[in-house]
């Protein structure tokens, strides 16, 4: 059974710039969940959607955004890049709901932002 | 405000040293915590689901049990594999979809 996937894997781009992220979840999940970890931070939650609808969003402004396809396919992306971005952007789905907890997790992309 | 708060941030064991991982937590309104493993340069991979004081989940070597403030972690008779950082999470009544994670505990487990 294939796990989550997400792409790139790796990027590297600069101040002012923007990104696009993508997460294919496990077959038949329909809840994909996108989260930011960084060193000091830690693991914060960017946004939740089901059936194409964003149901919870984080505190994050609002140059991050997302959506899903009718395929559960998701990608956020952001804009006008800053240093601070910097960090790895992992997706995660589950199958109806993120209310068991029991999120599968992709390997992430990790954005270097310079 | 919630907060997850682990504690320690690290723990160095001997093989065979059992121990105690911390997660505390003030919430409004608990649906669930949750612990995760996570390896370098992986994703978060999910250990247990509790929901209500006093229940308690086991796996190989992993112990979770929870009460009204806290939940801990018993990993016994660790072996190296088990080094990783672990993490808490909860979910909450007033934020349907979002995990709350706490720092995490590193654990490094020496032969």
């Amino acid at each position: 059974k294939a796990g989550v996937t997400q792409t790139p894997r790796y990027l590297i781009k600069t101040r002012g710039q923007q990104v696009t992220l993508s997460c294919s979840p496990i077959s038949g999940h329909r809840s994909v969940s996108w989260y930011q970890q960084t060193p000091g931070q830690g693991l914060q939650f960017l946004f939740e959607y089901f059936s194409e609808t964003q149901r919870n969003k984080g505190n994050f402004p609002g140059r991050f955004s997302g959506r899903q396809f009718s395929n559960s396919r998701s990608e956020m992306n952001v804009s006008t890049l800053e240093l601070g971005d910097s960090a790895l952007y992992l997706c995660a789905s589950s199958l109806a709901s993120p209310d068991t907890g029991e999120l599968f997790f992709g390997e992430g992309s990790r954005l270097t932002v310079l | 405000e919630d907060q997850v708060t682990q504690s320690p941030e690290a723990l160095r064991l001997q093989e065979g040293e059992s121990s105690s991982l911390n997660c505390s937590y003030t919430v409004s309104g608990l649906r669930g915590l949750f612990w995760y493993r996570q390896d370098p340069g992986k994703g978060p991979e999910f250990l247990f689901t509790l929901y209500s004081a006093g229940e308690e989940k086991e796996k190989e070597r992993l112990k979770a049990t929870l009460t009204k403030k806290e939940s801990f972690l018993h990993i016994t008779a660790p072996k190296p594999e088990d080094s990783a950082t672990y993490l808490c999470a909860v979910h909450t009544t007033d934020s349907w979809g979002k995990l709350q994670f706490g720092a995490g505990t590193q654990v490094v487990v020496t032969p």
